[in-house]
């Protein structure tokens, strides 16, 4: 079993719509999560950062980590064109630690219709 | 303000040559990280260096080797290039202290034949 599992889509969506994209982890230990967007032909930008358990906001993305499930989901609200992208989840144990390597999913591939 | 600059961005080898891969940063991070993205597979790690002057394995060291130059420099090197080496490399930056995320470079597209 891989640490992390993330399904690759494709995911298509009318705009407007909500997306849901989620990610099931193995090691327990993981504490730090992360979900990245990545454009075609460009490297992976940090979009959201969340701690243990719980919601994060920032805008039209919300972050959810359910550490008891170890499932962690983005959701995008009201999805524009402009979101079309892969975007991947990662996790670490220890986020503070100078050198600890994430732990990256494949990726879901979005495409946002206008 | 640059962030994470690769070079070259793309590049062609034949089988058997070999090429290094320049990463710099210039954001003062402490940690550098290299990556391999391939289809289907995901972001694997090849190598990482914590902190100026240390480096260490990641999950697909095979083939590849690295320096830390100095703080802002960390090279990857392809003494033999193969086939399945034909990848996009990332190289990676972060402060490596409390919350932080990486910051990534634009690429690397390397295709041997």
């Amino acid at each position: 079993q891989k640490e992390v599992e993330q399904d690759p889509g494709p995911l298509s969506v009318p705009e407007g719509a909500i997306v849901s994209l989620n990610c099931t982890y193995s090691n327990s230990a993981f504490q730090y999560f992360m979900w990245y967007r990545q454009y075609s032909r460009k490297g992976p930008e940090l979009l959201m950062y969340t701690y243990s358990s719980g919601n994060k906001e920032d805008g039209r993305f919300t972050a959810q980590v359910d550490k008891s499930s170890k499932y962690i989901s983005l959701f995008i609200r009201d999805s524009q064109p402009s979101d079309s992208a892969t975007y991947l989840c990662a996790m670490s144990a220890a986020g503070g630690q100078a050198g600890t390597a994430l732990i990256f999913g494949k990726g879901t591939t979005l495409s946002v219709s206008s | 303000n640059a962030g994470v600059t690769q070079t070259p961005k793309f590049q062609v080898l034949k089988t058997g040559q070999s090429m290094t891969l320049q990463c710099a940063q210039d954001m003062n991070h402490n940690s550098m990280y290299w990556y391999r993205q391939d289809p289907g597979m995901g972001l694997r790690l090849i190598y990482y260096s914590a902190s100026e002057g240390t480096t260490d394995k990641g999950e697909v060291p095979n083939g590849y080797n690295v320096s830390r130059l100095n703080k802002r420099e960390f090279s990857l090197r392809l003494e033999s290039a193969a086939p399945s080496q034909t990848s996009v490399y990332f190289c990676a930056s972060r402060m490596g202290q409390g919350m932080d995320g990486y910051t990534f470079g634009s690429g690397t597209r390397l295709t041997v034949v």
